[in-house]
């Protein structure tokens, strides 16, 4: 395992529902990263935190609401979500930010029906 | 501008064989480039990685080739394994950009025994 922890593995849902992803680091790592990857994409950088602090957010739509408690722990909140939402949502850690090796989750393979 | 165009998209290659992934990019203001394994229901895991101050790099079995001027790279791996049957994805990234890493669509490699 490469120390970087995600729930859950599988999810469906609907595009009325409200959920939650959760990533959790053993690393004592003090960056964060969600990714979306999706088939035929280049893995998309959605958010990333420095230090429990928002430092990066590509445009990503207001449905997918990032929140970084301490260090330790990511989740991705979800709400009204579309078909095209459907993906893997990787979650990965680094050192700190630029060129640190970051380590990544197995992912949440989301489903939106 | 920020694209990392990979290919092949696909590479079938006997054991033993060496498979060769070609990445170019246009930005000249990357600096690091890393090489990124992924197994099937893993996240990717980071082989290797260059700077732009040295044209060749070997870890094991696996050697990355850096051509500046032609803003290329590549991913060589001797001797293949089916254990090296994975999707390969370059990326690439800049000094301070807060760890974001702009990745290539990725190769998916088999290796025949």
């Amino acid at each position: 395992e490469t120390g970087v922890t995600q729930t859950p593995r599988h999810l469906v849902m609907g595009m009325t529902n409200k959920k939650s992803l959760k990533c959790e680091q053993h690393l004592g790592h003090n960056a964060m990263y969600w990714y979306k990857q999706s088939a035929k994409k280049p893995l998309e950088l959605m958010f990333v935190y420095s230090l429990e602090e928002r430092v990066e957010n590509n445009s990503v739509p207001s449905r997918f609401s990032p929140e970084c408690p301490n260090s330790s722990h990511l989740f991705l909140h979800l709400h009204t979500l579309q078909p095209e939402d459907s993906a893997l949502y990787l979650c990965a850690s680094s050192q700190g930010t630029g060129y640190y090796e970051q380590y990544f989750g197995p992912g949440t393979r989301l489903t939106v029906t | 501008q920020q694209q990392v165009k990979q290919s092949p998209q696909s590479l079938i290659v006997q054991k033993g064989g060496i498979p060769i992934i070609n990445c170019a990019y246009e930005n000249t203001a990357f600096d690091y480039f890393p090489w990124y394994q992924q197994f099937p229901g893993k996240g990717p895991a980071l082989l290797i990685a260059i700077r732009p101050d040295v044209s060749e790099k070997k870890e094991g079995r696996f050697t990355i080739s850096f051509n500046k001027s032609a803003k290329q790279f590549s991913l060589h791996i001797m001797d293949s394994q089916p254990g090296d049957s994975a999707t390969y994805f370059c990326a690439a990234s800049t000094r301070g950009s807060q760890g974001n890493l702009i990745f290539g669509k990725g190769t998916k490699l088999s290796v025949k025994p």
